[in-house]
């Protein structure tokens, strides 16, 4: 069974500062990695799907990568905004597994 | 276009009871999944339908069942209702046609069951 692990488990960081978050996986034959954002009490808001053929993707400041031979992926944040505080999942799929998530907090 | 939507958002039973949870995908959808997150967790997978079949099912009793209509919308099912139960449902959409890849996951905003 693929078991997904998120490192650490809470962040809190300065505003501005740049940041990564980690996700290993132990079954590396994936289809794909999605990375969602999630505030309290709320649904998952997708941030950046990595198919398996793909090594990064960008969106804005969000970085992600993906490393199948590891079983690794990291997120990247650039110039963190309070707005950024949340909890960051990702999931790896076929059916998604999810990991714990990292709850980011970003002190102004 | 609106989003996947989910009701009711919230809803309290007691032990023993049945609860009905509702979906609807994002338009032209057809892969409809649930997940339980319990309180500080992540998601945990229970089903997926595409074009109207269970493509999938996770690790849960049987007192969990699900279907999905002609529209694509979809019915979460539990029956028997137990304390730990209680979690956010959450129901997501993908247009895949890759039954064991569900491709790039959009959810709705989640029912809060509480069990008492």
């Amino acid at each position: 069974k693929q078991e997904v692990t998120q490192i650490p488990a809470a962040l809190s960081v300065p505003e501005g500062e740049n940041l990564v978050l980690n996700c290993s996986f132990t079954d590396s034959a994936i289809y794909n990695l999605q990375w969602f954002r999630q505030d309290p009490g709320k649904g998952l808001t997708s941030l950046l799907l990595i198919q398996s053929s793909q090594r990064e993707q960008t969106s804005g400041r969000l970085n992600a990568s993906l490393d199948k031979s590891s079983g690794r992926s990291t997120l990247y944040i650039a110039a963190s905004q309070p707005g950024d505080s949340a909890t960051y999942l990702c999931a790896v799929g076929g059916q998604f597994y999810f990991g714990t998530g990292t709850s980011l907090t970003v002190i102004p | 276009d609106a989003g996947v939507t989910q009701s009711p958002t919230h809803l309290i039973k007691t032990r023993g009871q049945h609860v009905t949870l509702r979906c609807s995908p994002i338009s032209g959808h057809k892969s409809v999944s649930w997940y339980q997150q319990v309180l500080g967790q992540g998601p945990q997978f229970i089903f997926q339908y595409y074009e109207k079949e269970e493509r999938g099912r996770g690790n849960f009793p049987d007192r969990f069942s699900a279907r999905q209509f002609p529209n694509y919308s979809s019915e979460l099912n539990v029956n028997a209702l137990l304390l730990g139960d209680s979690a956010l449902y959450l129901c997501a959409s993908s247009f895949s046609q890759v039954t064991s890849n569900t491709g790039e996951l959009f959810f709705g905003e989640g029912s809060r069951l509480t069990v008492l």
